[in-house]
């Protein structure tokens, strides 16, 4: 079955640490999302790809960063890690709407971020 | 600009009640919606949506939600709720001047107790 997976699912860094989550998806999907989820929040749009080579900044993408080189992975780097970027961090992915695909999004499970 | 708005931070329901998750909108054009659930340390998972048809869209679970155009609302609807119901859930429209991304609400908070 297709899946979208994230790793590490926990993860203990320190101030100032480059960190990178991964996320990969077997849906063969175009659009890939990362968002972060905070209580009082809910959830915020870090940045988004459209396809290979393709990213786009989302409304909280300061100190984030995405690159696309295959259609199966989006990962997630944070530059210099910050206590602000403790959070819980998801990765999304959905078919693309020209093709037919109707923007339904598909979750993977999280990955928890402790920044210290 | 578009939204979503869930009025509700939480709703409290009686196991074998009937629950509603309310949910408005506002979008130019004709609206895609959607309902998630979130269960705790967990992703978040589709339940339905309404693309185009009947205003009575029914989806896993049990679940169904019920498209009101004039009232501009897809409120989350389940005839006899369960404890295993107790979650969050997120209602998102699509934001049709980006293609693909959707915008969600800030999450309700359902609690069924026995």
């Amino acid at each position: 079955d297709a899946e979208i997976t994230q790793s590490p699912r926990h993860k203990i860094t320190e101030t100032g640490r480059q960190v990178t989550l991964a996320c990969h998806q077997t849906w063969n999907h175009n659009n890939m999302f990362w968002y972060r989820q905070d209580l009082g929040h809910g959830l915020r749009l870090i940045h988004y790809s459209y396809g290979v080579q393709d990213t786009n900044k989302g409304e909280v993408s300061d100190g984030y960063s995405v690159s696309r080189s295959n259609t199966e992975d989006l990962p997630l780097t944070l530059e210099s890690a910050a206590s602000s970027q403790t959070s819980v961090y998801f990765c999304a992915s959905s078919g693309t709407s020209g093709s037919g695909g109707t923007d339904t999004q598909y979750f993977g499970p999280g990955t928890r971020l402790t920044v210290l | 600009a578009q939204s979503v708005a869930q009025p509700e931070d939480q709703v409290n329901v009686a196991e074998g009640n009937p629950l509603t998750v309310k949910c408005t909108y506002s979008v130019s054009g004709n609206p895609y919606l959607f309902w998630y659930v979130q269960y705790p340390n967990r992703g978040l998972q589709f339940l339905l949506k309404y693309i185009t048809g009947d205003n009575l869209v029914k989806g896993s679970y049990g679940f169904e939600a019920e498209f009101n155009k004039s009232q501009t609302s897809f409120h989350l609807k389940k005839p006899s709720a369960l404890v295993s119901d107790s979650a969050l859930y997120f209602c998102a429209v699509r934001d049709h001047n980006q293609g693909g991304k959707l915008i969600f609400g800030q999450g309700t908070e359902l609690s069924v107790k026995p």
